[in-house]
């Protein structure tokens, strides 16, 4: 199946620094791909839709500025968490849809996810 | 507005007996539907899907969920739980709009018990 590379999974940072998570599609290309948060004992919340090319779309209540999304290539995506807070500190989980499957389905593959926490 | 509900937040079954966790749904049009399994401090990973054709839909690790139109359900099942069956379940629905997100019920913990 398709396989989905969230780097790091582990990261520790102090307050005010800033932290990318990347997101790899290895075997397939993403012209999409969704990043999430999630808090403890609760499900996914959708944070933006990254399109390969252009700018990321945010949902409502995330700040932009705050988390940067890049999507410049049809195989990686980056989250970038600005002046980090503890309050940021949570588990953020990548998915990636393939272009060429899947499309019209909907069907996501997912990264690993990566632990947040700020000091 | 489009749906998806896991009426049980948790859900505890003894080895080797059948399992089910439940969804429901609301949506306009035909509905995609999913089960992703989460464990602990991991990604989601895929386990089945139902877009048309058979109401039971056959999908990992011995899994299979049965669509009711009339219920507007897509419960997940497996005959004879595994303690490694014990996870976080998530079913979804495809948005019906153009970008083909999905809407996430609020996830289910099944515990299997030994």
């Amino acid at each position: 199946g398709a396989v989905v590379s969230q780097h790091p999974s582990r990261v520790i940072c102090k307050s005010g620094t800033s932290v990318k998570i990347e997101c790899r599609s290895l075997d397939f290309q993403a012209t999409t791909m969704f990043w999430y948060r999630q808090f403890p004992k609760q499900s996914l919340m959708l944070m933006a839709t990254s399109n390969e090319g252009s700018k990321a779309t945010y949902e409502q209540g995330v700040e932009k500025d705050k988390f940067l999304i890049n999507h410049a290539s049809l195989t990686l995506s980056t989250l970038t968490v600005t002046s980090a807070h503890p309050e940021d500190s949570s588990f953020y989980i990548c998915s990636a849809r393939d272009r060429d499957g899947g499309v019209n389905t909907g069907e996501l593959f997912f990264g690993e996810g990566s632990r947040l926490t700020v000091l | 507005a489009q749906s998806v509900a896991q009426p049980e937040d948790q859900v505890n079954v003894a080895e080797g007996n059948p399992l089910t966790v439940k969804c429901t749904y609301s949506v306009s049009g035909n509905p995609y539907l999913f089960w992703y399994v989460q464990y602990p401090n991991r990604g989601l990973q895929f386990l089945l899907k139902y877009i048309t054709g058979d109401n039971l839909v056959k999908g990992s690790y011995g899994f299979e969920a049965e669509f009711n139109k009339s219920q507007t359900s897509f419960h997940l099942k497996k005959p004879s739980a595994l303690v490694s069956d014990s996870a976080l379940y998530f079913c979804a629905v495809r948005d019906t709009g153009s970008n083909y997100q999905l809407i996430w019920g609020a996830g289910t913990k099944l515990i299997i018990k030994p």
